[in-house]
């Protein structure tokens, strides 16, 4: 069982840049969370998809946004970085809003984004 | 709106000692808990969850979480720690069927 990997795992931008940040899906899976966790904090939720279609969104604004592909990995982009995005972020994926899921996340190691 | 408080930001304890964390929860209606384990510079990994029945829940690694509904608590415990324990633990809940919501993490750090 292939668990949930993401890429890269370290890239440095400066403000204003854009982003692109990968994560490939536990097999089985098809449902795909985005969180960001500032330093010494919980993760908070940026979104989610489910079927190529984003299926809940956190208090993040919209120059975060992401994609969901067949295959369902899904990629998570930030446009006009900002100082306070430098974060590490978080893939999670899950088997879905379907009867019986229980909303248990398998996350990978994450991207560490650090803007300067 | 669903949140979580874990009242500890860090926790000492030498090793072989008992461990409570603590997590208290705020909710209008039926909830899924959850208790994450972050090793450094890794993502999170699930320890145990609460869904239903039971009120006591075991999971990984020896640890042990007990469900009080009157106290809105799900304390994590362990009777005796390792040095391998030495991490952030993180309780959360689910909030409808989208997201979780996670405390602030305790970080715990055990000492020989």
């Amino acid at each position: 069982e292939t668990g949930v990997t993401q890429s890269p795992t370290h890239l440095i931008k400066t403000r204003g840049q854009q982003v692109t940040l990968r994560c490939s899906s536990q097999s089985g899976h098809n449902t795909v969370s985005w969180y960001q966790q500032a330093l010494g904090q919980g993760p908070q939720f940026i979104f989610q998809y489910y079927r190529e279609e984003e299926n809940g969104r956190g208090n993040f604004p919209p120059r975060f946004s992401g994609l969901q592909f067949p295959n369902y990995s899904s990629e998570l982009n930030v446009n006009a970085l900002e100082l306070d995005d430098s974060a590490l972020y978080l893939c999670a994926s899950s088997l879905g809003p379907i009867k019986g899921d229980t909303g248990e996340l398998f996350f990978g190691e994450g991207s560490r984004l650090t803007v300067l | 709106a669903q949140s979580v408080t874990q009242l500890d930001s860090q926790v000492p304890v030498f090793e072989e000692a008992p461990v409570e964390l603590r997590c208290n929860y705020s909710s209008s209606v039926s909830v899924y808990l959850f208790w994450y384990v972050q090793y450094p510079n890794q993502g999170l990994q699930l320890l145990l969850k609460y869904l239903s029945g039971s009120t006591l829940v075991k999971g990984i690694n020896g640890f042990e979480a007990e469900f009080n509904k009157s106290q809105t608590s799900f304390h994590l415990r362990k009777p005796s720690v390792h040095i391998s324990d030495t991490a952030e633990y993180f309780c959360a809940v689910r909030t409808g069927r989208r997201a979780l919501t996670f405390g602030s993490g305790t970080r715990l750090q055990v000492q020989p």
